[in-house]
């Protein structure tokens, strides 16, 4: 059964810091693996998806890498904004359907 | 395209009675999931759909939840009898998938927020 963790739980930066964002899963034989943003109250928007073919994604001030060998991801995001301030939920898919879902990484960014 | 869409937002019930969720896909998106999201549990895949089909049902917690998809442009999630333990904020997202990185995406609704009295 695929565990997906997220670590830290919570974290909380200053303006303008880079920062990342951990996720480690168990299983490795992947199909994609996602990266979402949570706003209190609201669903899920999909920031980046990583094929298991694939090393990184990027857009714009974000950068998503998977290592599947390891079973991690990191997700990158430079010059924090306050508008960053959310919940980052990793998702990792093992066929075209199934997800399992990280437990979330609550970002605060300080003006 | 308006994006996926549920109704209602807020559903507020008591114990024992049928409660009946609604979806509706991107036009065009061939898988459907239904999620649920508590602060116990996190966020947990009930069931999906492929091209109206249920594939994987093996998230639905007990007989008392029941998904169907009747075209590709509906489904229901519905819960008879419903219970307090039920409660939590109930997530549909659609997705496309052809296995390249445009794609597979999943795009998420607004949610339905279930609380069972």
């Amino acid at each position: 059964k695929q565990e997906v963790t997220q670590i830290p739980a919570a974290l909380s930066v200053p303006e303008g810091e880079n920062l990342v964002l951990n996720c480690s899963f168990t299983d490795s034989a992947i199909y994609n693996l996602q990266w979402f943003r949570q706003d209190p109250g609201k669903g899920l928007t999909s920031l980046l998806l990583i094929q298991s073919s694939q090393r990184e994604q990027t857009s714009g001030r974000l950068n998503a890498s998977l290592d599947k060998s390891s079973g991690r991801s990191t997700l990158y995001i430079a010059a924090s904004q306050p508008g960053d301030s959310a919940t980052y939920l990793c998702a990792v898919s093992t066929n075209a359907g199934k997800s399992t879902f990280g437990d979330g990484t609550t970002l605060t960014v300080k003006p | 395209d308006a994006g996926v869409i549920q109704s209602p937002r807020h559903e507020v019930t008591e114990m024992g009675q049928e409660v009946t969720l609604r979806c509706k896909p991107i036009s065009g998106h061939d898988y459907l999931f239904w999620y649920r999201q508590t602060m116990m549990r996190g966020l947990e895949l009930l069931i999906y759909f492929n091209n109206n089909v249920p594939i994987d049902d093996s998230g639905m917690p007990e007989d008392r939840f029941s998904a169907k998809m009747p075209n590709a442009s509906f489904s229901t999630l519905k819960i008879q009898p419903s219970e307090p333990r039920d409660s939590a904020v109930y997530f549909c997202a659609s997705s496309l998938t052809s296995g390249g990185a445009s794609t597979d995406t999943q795009y998420f609704g607004p949610g339905t927020r279930l609380t069972v009295l």
